[in-house]
């Protein structure tokens, strides 16, 4: 079982819908990022977060630490948002923090 | 220009060359990270370095080499590439290894045939 798990893998939605992609892990984390990678392959972060809730835009992504669960909303979403939406999870092995990388949800706005 | 740059954006090598994938960043940050990127998994880390001459090996390492002789530069060079490198490969920075934001380049295209 990957420590990462998003779904859906894959989301088609119209435009102006409200989106929801998910995020669980199996470990212990001291933050959570989500990225987001358009179709010419460059990836940039969207948010940082460890607790709550945080919103950016149309963009709102909210963390239960209990439930290892994480959310990323779109509202009133547009084609340009349309790309990977990828989860990642900062943990503790061995003493050395890393960052562990979900498969990534592929989302389609269709206008 | 400012930012994390990587060239070449596309390569097509023969099983058995050695490559140098090149990464450059403007910001002075410290860490510096290189990812591949595979069709079913999520980035996998290959090497990082904390610091000019500082590097350490991440999740998959093998086959790979890394150097960083100043702060700016970590090219990535594939020894003797195979097949099974064929990938996209994704350098990034931060200002630390913490809780910070990591800033990718715009990623490499390697095919090996």
């Amino acid at each position: 079982k990957n420590e990462v798990e998003q779904s859906p893998q894959n989301l088609t939605a119209q435009e102006g819908e409200f989106i929801t992609i998910n995020c669980s892990y199996s470990v212990g984390i001291s933050a959570l990022h989500w990225l987001q990678q358009h179709p010419g392959g460059g990836i940039v972060s969207l948010f940082m977060l460890s607790s709550g809730k945080k919103k950016h835009g149309r963009l709102i992504a909210t963390i239960n630490i209990q439930e290892k669960h994480s959310s990323l909303h779109i509202t009133a979403s547009h084609p340009r948002d349309s790309a990977v939406y990828i989860c990642a999870v900062r943990s503790w092995d061995f003493g050395n923090e890393k960052l562990t990388f979900g498969t990534g949800t592929r989302l389609t706005i269709i206008p | 220009d400012a930012g994390i740059t990587q060239s070449p954006r596309y390569k097509i090598t023969e099983t058995g060359r050695q490559v140098t994938l090149m990464c450059h960043q403007t910001w002075s940050h410290s860490y510096m990270f290189w990812y591949r990127q595979d069709l079913g998994h999520g980035l996998r880390l290959i090497y990082y370095s904390a610091a000019a001459d500082i590097t350490d090996k991440g999740e998959v390492p093998d086959g790979y080499v890394v150097s960083r002789s100043k702060t700016e530069n970590f090219p990535l060079t594939l020894e003797s590439a195979t097949r099974s490198q064929t990938s996209v490969y994704f350098c990034a920075s931060s200002e630390t290894r913490g809780p910070y934001e990591q800033y990718f380049g715009p990623g490499t295209r390697l095919t090996v045939t």
